[in-house]
This record gives structure tokens, C-alpha cells and sequence, in this order.
């Protein structure tokens, strides 16, 4: 089983629709959680931590179910320029202290 | 600018040959990482550092080797490169292992193996 696992998509929506990616993780001991961006051929880049009483930055909103080990991100009135791939990110603080990614999910977000 | 500068950002090798990828950051973070991307897939981490002089293993280190002399550098050799070793290879940093404030990333290097 993969310790991080999303749909890769893609996800094709028209602008101003509202999406939600879901992700689970295999390894309950994980503290740390994020929704990192990646752009084509470009490097990731940190969209959003997930906090366990779910959090909201503009028109992002991610959500933790540690009982589930599931994370979710939510865009609302999508643009243009969310069209990118978004990685479920989780930090395990047993082992390998670094991130473990996702393999993402891909947005598309048509006119 | 601060950030993580990597080096080159395109190569190609012929398969025996080897190279060093080179990595530096100016934020004074003490945990540095080498990722492997290939296409369609999620990052795997070969190598990280949690502190000059100090190298560990991640998910795929085999073909590939670290050293950590200074704070600064975190340079990734291939010895015997391999087709298999074709990828984006990403290096990271962060100024703790769980940091809020997550990685920041080099901008790549891509490399093909021939």
C-alpha cells in the first residue's frame, strides 16, 4: 500500500466551479500534513498546511480526519491559474524525518 | 535572492558515466533533502541531511551518494549512471523536519541517461 495515496485525475472543470481532492495516508503516526502545488515542469511549492481543525486561506479550504487518515482540499470558484498538479504531503516523525508526497492530482480548469 | 539554487538544470549522460548534482541554500536551514521525480509520479526521496556532517538514506538511495561539508551545500553524486536514473531530481530545505513553513525547493535538474 502506498503511504500517501490521491486520484491522479485529471479533474476537468469549468472556471468558477468548486473542486475537492481527497488523499489517505498509510502511517497513523504522522503529525504533519500539506497541500503542496506543483506546476508543470516547475518545482512544488507549498500551497497550504492541514491543521486538525481544518483551516481556509482565500478560496482553499483543507480538511484533516486523522480517524480516517484522510486529508482533503477543497478550491472554490475555480480560476484559470489553478490549473497545476496538487501533492498530498504528510511529515512522519518515526523514521525518515522528511516528507513523504503524493503522486498528485491534476487540475484542469477550462474556460 | 534567498532560496535553493541547483546545478545544472539539464544533462545528459551516457550510461558509466558520472556527475555530481550540486545544491546550495542561503537560509541557514539545517535539513536539506534530494527528491527524484519521474514523469506522472510523486517524489521519492533518495538522500537527506538533518545537519552538516550528518547523511541518511531515504526511499530509493541506491546509485546515489551525499556528503554534507557545510551548512550550505548538498551535493548528489551518481556514480555508474543508469537509464533507470533518467528523472527531475529536486533538492529541498527546511529549517526544522516538520516546519510549517514546509520546504523550499531548487528549481530541478533534468537528467537523461542515454
Amino acid at each position: 500500500r502506498k503511504e500517501v495515496e490521491q486520484d491522479p485525475g485529471p479533474f476537468n472543470v469549468p472556471e468558477g466551479a468548486t473542486v475537492a481532492f481527497n488523499c489517505t495516508y498509510s502511517n497513523s503516526a504522522s503529525q504533519s500534513f500539506f497541500w503542496y502545488r506543483q506546476d508543470c515542469r516547475k518545482e512544488p511549492k507549498l500551497l497550504m498546511s492541514v491543521y486538525s481543525s481544518g483551516n481556509e486561506d482565500g478560496r482553499f479550504t483543507a480538511q484533516l480526519n486523522r480517524a480516517s487518515q484522510y486529508i482533503s482540499l477543497l478550491i472554490r470558484d475555480s480560476k484559470l491559474s489553478d490549473s497545476a498538479t496538487y501533492l498530498c504531503v504528510v511529515n512522519e516523525v518515526t523514521g525518515r524525518r522528511a516528507l513523504t508526497f503524493g503522486s498528485g492530482t491534476r487540475l484542469q480548469v477550462q474556460p | 535572492n534567498a532560496g535553493v539554487t541547483q546545478t545544472p538544470k539539464f544533462r545528459i549522460l551516457k550510461i558509466g558515466q558520472s556527475m555530481t548534482l550540486q545544491c546550495t541554500q542561503d537560509m541557514n536551514h539545517n535539513y536539506m533533502y534530494w527528491y527524484r521525480q519521474d514523469p506522472g509520479m510523486g517524489l521519492k526521496l533518495i538522500y537527506y541531511s538533518v545537519g552538516a556532517g550528518i547523511t541518511d538514506k531515504g526511499e530509493v538511495p541506491n546509485g546515489y551518494n551525499v556528503s554534507r561539508s557545510t551548512t550550505e551545500d548538498f551535493p548528489l553524486r551518481l556514480e555508474l549512471a543508469a537509464p533507470s536514473q533518467t528523472s527531475v531530481y529536486f533538492c529541498a530545505s527546511s529549517s526544522q523536519a516538520g516546519s510549517v513553513d514546509g520546504y523550499t525547493f531548487g528549481s530541478g535538474t533534468r537528467l537523461t541517461v542515454v
